[in-house]
């Protein structure tokens, strides 16, 4: 059973600091990585793809992927009340096509 | 986000109904998407269209029939379901079905299963 790992939280930070949301995947041969960002009854919305081992910047939001450990990140830097919601990782596992498999999803609450 | 639309947004129906979903995509993209997410659980993918054409098919209950007539609708026809499939049933649409194509996701259907 091909899976994502995500630990559900909440993950709690004050305003302006450094958010962490981590991702653990159980196939080795999962090429593709993304995090949704889900506000309280709305849809799944993409903030970030990542493809290669490294770190991908957007704007506030770094994606980290480390192949050899399995695992993806997301950090949000000068985290604002906004950035609140869950976030989903989701990866393709090898020869899966274009389905996508999603993590539970990690709940950020940032307070001011 | 008006991009893909879904109706119903909520959706009430007994064990013996028959019901269906409507998506629509405005974004001229060939794939669409039907998921499943219930409280507590990953989001699951269900079925995959590519240009009309069922492409994937994830050992979903023949109670959901999946119905795709054109590259801009897709439905899904719901009968005699269970209380378990009560959930959020989400819609979603790409450009192409490629892993690179990133996926829109519609408000979603809320279901109650009585």
């Amino acid at each position: 059973q091909k899976e994502v790992e995500q630990n559900s939280g909440p993950l709690s930070v004050p305003e302006g600091a450094i958010a962490s949301l981590n991702c653990t995947y159980s196939d080795r041969g999962s090429q593709s990585f993304f995090w949704y960002r889900q506000y309280s009854g709305k849809s799944p919305e993409l903030i970030m793809s990542i493809y290669s081992n490294g770190d991908k910047e957007d704007g506030r939001f770094t994606a980290q992927l480390n192949k050899a450990s399995q695992y993806v990140s997301l950090l949000i830097r000068d985290s604002q009340p906004s950035d609140s919601a869950t976030y989903l990782c989701a990866g393709v596992p090898h020869q899966a096509g274009t389905a996508l498999i999603f993590g539970k999803g990690t709940t950020l609450s940032v307070s001011s | 986000e008006t991009g893909v639309t879904q109706t119903p947004r909520h959706l009430v129906m007994g064990m013996t109904n028959k019901k269906s979903l409507k998506c629509e995509q405005h974004l001229g993209h060939n794939a669409m998407y039907w998921y499943k997410q219930s409280a507590k659980k990953p989001l699951e993918l269900m079925f995959v269209y590519s240009l009309e054409e069922r492409v994937e098919n994830n050992s979903v209950p023949s109670r959901f029939s999946p119905e795709c007539p054109n590259s801009s609708h897709l439905f899904l026809h719901l009968h005699t379901l269970q209380p378990e499939d009560s959930a959020l049933y989400l819609c979603a649409s790409s450009q192409g079905s490629r892993v690179a194509d990133t996926q829109y996701f519609g408000p979603g259907t809320r279901l109650t299963v009585l």
